[in-house]
């Protein structure tokens, strides 16, 4: 059950912000939103993670509404390299170690 | 360079052989998990390890079997493999719970086949 809904495909324009919404109606209170990303046939990659205040990094932004029901991820000036299956993620640090259910995410492609 | 490393990266096997797949890492993380992912879909947890000397099963642990074999190495093990097994396989670690988190690290998969 990975709890959370991802569109399964997004594009986006290459210099522009890619903005890839996720759903996650039944977060419970401990339960934090990561994000990671997939490069064809590579490992899945971190990119990062929130529990209700909105997050920046090096590599995106990550906005999580109020109620905590839904979160944006955001790369700010999208490249060809950002072409990725992106995958949402809630989880909750304290229990069962953190293991990690995996939807099938969003293909976002990136065009020139 | 730090991180996960698994081996091999590709195998073609037959039916009813078996193979351990291989997985270490260097970051003296205590968890490792294996993962199996198919074609279109998500990633699914076969089995983790909490810590050396424990190991636990996840959403689909038939037809597998993993050691832990002290902190650094995770192995995943398919005594008779089956078509059904085809499959990219990734091991991942992380830190554990209460310790500053920096995400789970993967290695680059064992690409596996059964004929």
């Amino acid at each position: 059950d990975a709890k959370t809904t991802q569109p399964p495909s997004m594009d986006c324009a290459e210099g522009r912000a890619a903005n890839l919404p996720c759903n996650h109606s039944t977060i419970s209170g401990n339960e934090y939103v990561y994000w990671y990303r997939q490069i064809h046939s590579q490992g899945p990659q971190y990119i990062i993670h929130g529990l209700k205040n909105n997050e920046t990094n090096e590599m995106a932004s990550l906005i999580i509404t109020e109620d905590r029901k839904s979160s944006t991820l955001i790369l700010p000036h999208a490249t060809l390299r950002d072409t990725a299956v992106y995958y949402c993620i809630v989880m909750d640090r304290g229990s069962t170690l953190g293991r990690l259910y995996f939807g099938r995410g969003t293909q976002l492609t990136v065009w020139p | 360079n730090a991180g996960v490393t698994q081996t091999p990266k590709f195998q073609v096997l037959k039916t009813g052989q078996s193979m351990t797949l291989q997985c270490a890492q260097d970051m003296n993380h205590n968890s490792m998990y294996w993962y199996r992912q198919d074609p279109g879909m998500g990633l699914r947890l076969i089995y983790y390890s909490a810590s050396e000397g424990t190991t636990d099963k996840g959403e689909v642990p038939n037809g597998y079997n993993v050691s832990r074999l002290n902190k650094r190495e995770f192995s995943l093990r398919l005594e008779s493999a089956a078509p059904s097994q085809t499959s990219v396989y990734f091991c991942a670690s992380s830190s554990p719970s209460g310790q500053p988190f920096y995400g789970y690290t993967f290695g680059s998969g064992t690409r596996l086949t059964v004929v």
